[in-house]
């Protein structure tokens, strides 16, 4: 069976500081990888997605990147965070070719 | 313009009261719509996926229908375990990476 890792769990940072977060996806090969946010009361926004190594989309302008150094690892960073930065990030995982996505246990990071 | 559209936002049920979750949507060509299951604190679980209108499909006390505007999440005798907020999704059209997501309904169980 598959099972998606993401760390870490919780996480505070200074404004101006970096940022890097972690997702491994185990038991699947070649998958297709998602880094979201939520917000408190409203859906999920995608950030970036991911269909192989070293290949990156972004959706939406902002203060973060992306990186895929291996086929089931998904890092999401920031050279200087912002306020606006805090939020729950998320992690996915779909197979090639189909729709439904799953979900790590997520990552709460809170920017002070 | 695509969108998804869940109600109510909040739902307060007490422990065997049945009710429904709606889910409604404006994008054309469905390709997929989704539900999921979020537990406070962590990442959605996800319950179905439906195709076509007058789909159904069913795991334990829920059951999700599809028409051609909207989807359905049926609860039936809920559980205090039943508490959760419940999350929509459709396939953009034009893309086969992205969903649209809704708000979700935080459903309460009340025992």
């Amino acid at each position: 069976s598959q099972t998606i890792h993401q760390w870490p769990a919780t996480l505070v940072q200074p404004v101006g500081s970096p940022l890097s977060l972690e997702c491994t996806v185990e038991g699947t090969s070649n998958p297709n990888l998602y880094w979201y946010r939520q917000a408190a009361g409203r859906g999920l926004q995608l950030l970036f997605y991911s269909v192989g190594i070293g290949q990156i989309s972004s959706e939406v302008p902002q203060n973060l990147s992306a990186s895929r150094p291996q086929d089931r690892q998904f890092i999401l960073s920031s050279k200087k965070l912002l306020l606006s930065d805090s939020g729950f990030y998320l992690c996915a995982w779909s197979r090639g070719g189909a729709y439904e996505q799953y979900f790590g246990p997520g990552t709460r990071l809170t920017v002070t | 313009e695509d969108q998804v559209t869940q109600s109510p936002e909040a739902l307060r049920l007490q422990e065997g009261e049945s009710s429904s979750l709606n889910c409604s949507y404006t994008v054309s060509g469905l390709r997929g719509l989704f539900w999921y299951r979020q537990d406070p604190g962590k990442g959605p679980e996800f319950l179905f996926t439906l195709y076509s209108a007058g789909e159904e499909k069913e795991k334990e006390r829920l059951k999700a229908t599809l028409t051609k505007k909207e989807s359905f999440l049926h609860i039936t005798a809920p559980k205090p375990e039943d508490s959760a907020t419940y999350l929509c999704a459709v396939q953009a059209p034009g893309s086969n990476y992205q969903l649209i997501w809704g708000a979700g309904t935080k459903l309460i169980i009340k025992p």
